[in-house]
């Protein structure tokens, strides 16, 4: 079975810094790898996916991830924080042909000016 | 576009009554939709899978009898509480796929249940 460890439950930023938030993946097969942020009181809005292909994967509110497969991580980046960008963000695993996610625990990311 | 709608966005029950959340896909067919449980501050487990016109397939440790599901369209599955009691609290989140293998999943904006 496949699972996902999401290192830091909460990441403090400052507004205008960079940020990376850390994901690490465990599966015998190939997978498909998601991150997903949630706001408060809300359901989850796909940031970005990688299926195959290009391993830097560029997504929505300029974030961006890249697949690294010897060290089976998928780690998410910005390299300029907002304020908007406060949420919980989910990383999650699929196994190839299928559609059932497995979810890390989540990251906090708390942007403050 | 791909836009999953819930309903409803929260609710609250006496103990022992039953709750029926609705999933809806606007503006795509889906083929499979999924039902999630999240706990405040925690990730989100997976409840059960529904596949248009058969049986939902529980996760272990899911009650097949106390959270009912149906998928009846290609558009709309619910999930029913039955008998809820205080430890049924939780945030809901439905998501739907367009089809079997590679495709993404569409979340819903979630229910939040409160059971007094």
């Amino acid at each position: 079975a496949q699972s996902v460890t999401q290192l830091d439950s909460q990441v403090p930023v400052f507004e205008e810094a960079p940020v990376e938030l850390r994901c690490n993946y465990s599966s015998s097969v190939s997978v498909y790898l998601f991150w997903y942020v949630q706001y408060p009181n809300q359901g989850l809005q796909l940031l970005l996916k990688y299926l195959s292909g290009s391993t830097l994967v560029k997504g929505i509110n300029g974030f961006e991830a890249e697949f690294n497969k010897s060290q089976t991580s998928f780690h998410l980046r910005k390299p300029s924080v907002h304020i908007s960008d406060t949420a919980e963000y989910f990383c999650a695993v699929s196994l190839t042909g299928y559609s059932t996610l497995t979810f890390g625990k989540g990251t906090m990311l708390l942007v403050s000016p | 576009g791909a836009v999953v709608s819930q309903h409803p966005s929260r609710v609250i029950c006496k103990s022992g009554t039953s709750v029926k959340i609705e999933c809806r896909s606007l503006d795509f067919q889906a083929t499979t939709m999924f039902w999630y449980r999240q706990f405040p501050k925690q990730s989100l487990m997976l409840m059960a899978t529904s596949n248009e016109g058969s049986k939902a397939t529980y996760e272990q440790g899911v009650e097949k009898d106390k959270f009912l599901i149906n998928h009846a369209s290609l558009t709309l599955s619910t999930l029913t509480v039955t008998s809820a009691h205080p430890e049924d609290s939780s945030f809901y989140i439905c998501s739907a796929g367009k089809g079997t293998g590679t495709d993404t999943q569409y979340f819903g904006p979630g229910t939040r249940l409160t059971v007094l």
